[in-house]
């Protein structure tokens, strides 16, 4: 287990108003992950972080933004969500020592009305 | 970075052997070959990762075509914990950010 935490592991919000999901890790790895999870779409990247208020966008970034302000918590914003933000999200960090290997967080299903 | 092409879905019987087929006709010569499994309403997971050569781990086996435009996961001795969604991944190691592009997978149901 590495240590990854996701929360809230479930929201239910309005169209319109600002969302923050928090992915807290216990063991200082340096890279961070986003992804949304849609039917039919597989796992898509958001943003990345590749250490304190060191980040990039991914596959899917735009109504998203990111922020790293110390190396356990990596927080993904939602400033105005929209329905079509409706998905699961999953957090991933890249586990030290290993060639690549990422290691998902038990994500945190949103749903905009 | 280059495309995988996997059956959108398979079946097996509990006990039997599994072979989990991948096409990647465009990978290029820095890509390795990942493969992720997603169990109902988890995240997904590692299961095994290789460049050229076959790679065995205790989860399963990974088998890699001589001009790598194809691979094989397999698993050996299926189990009903194996049902799942499982990703076949290439990820250029040229590049930085270790960035993973999912396709939709092959979901597998295991038959007790």
């Amino acid at each position: 287990d590495a240590g990854i935490t996701q929360s809230p592991r479930h929201k239910v919000t309005e169209t319109g108003t600002p969302v923050t999901l928090r992915c807290h890790q216990t063991e200082n790895h340096r890279y961070m992950y986003w992804y949304r999870q849609d039917p039919g779409h597989g796992l898509r990247l958001i943003h990345y972080s590749y250490g304190v208020k060191d980040t990039d966008k991914g596959e899917v970034s735009d109504g998203y933004s990111v922020s790293r302000s110390k190396t356990e918590d990596f927080l993904l914003t939602l400033e105005s969500a929209t329905s079509s933000q409706t998905s699961v999200y999953f957090c991933a960090i890249r586990l030290a020592g290993s060639y690549n290997e990422q290691f998902f967080g038990p994500g945190t299903r949103l749903t905009v009305l | 970075d280059a495309k995988t092409t996997q059956p959108n879905s398979m079946e097996s019987n509990e006990e039997e052997p599994v072979h989990l087929p991948c096409n990647h006709s465009t990978i290029s010569g820095t890509d390795y070959i990942h493969w992720y499994r997603q169990l109902p309403s988890q995240g997904p997971e590692y299961v095994i990762h290789g460049l050229t050569s076959n790679v065995n781990n205790r989860m399963a086996s990974l088998a890699i075509a001589e001009d790598r435009k194809s691979s094989t996961l397999i698993l050996h001795r299926a189990t009903l914990r194996d049902a799942a969604v499982y990703y076949c991944i290439l990820r250029d190691e040229a590049k930085t950010g270790n960035q993973f592009y999912f396709g939709t997978g092959t979901s597998l149901t295991v038959i007790p």
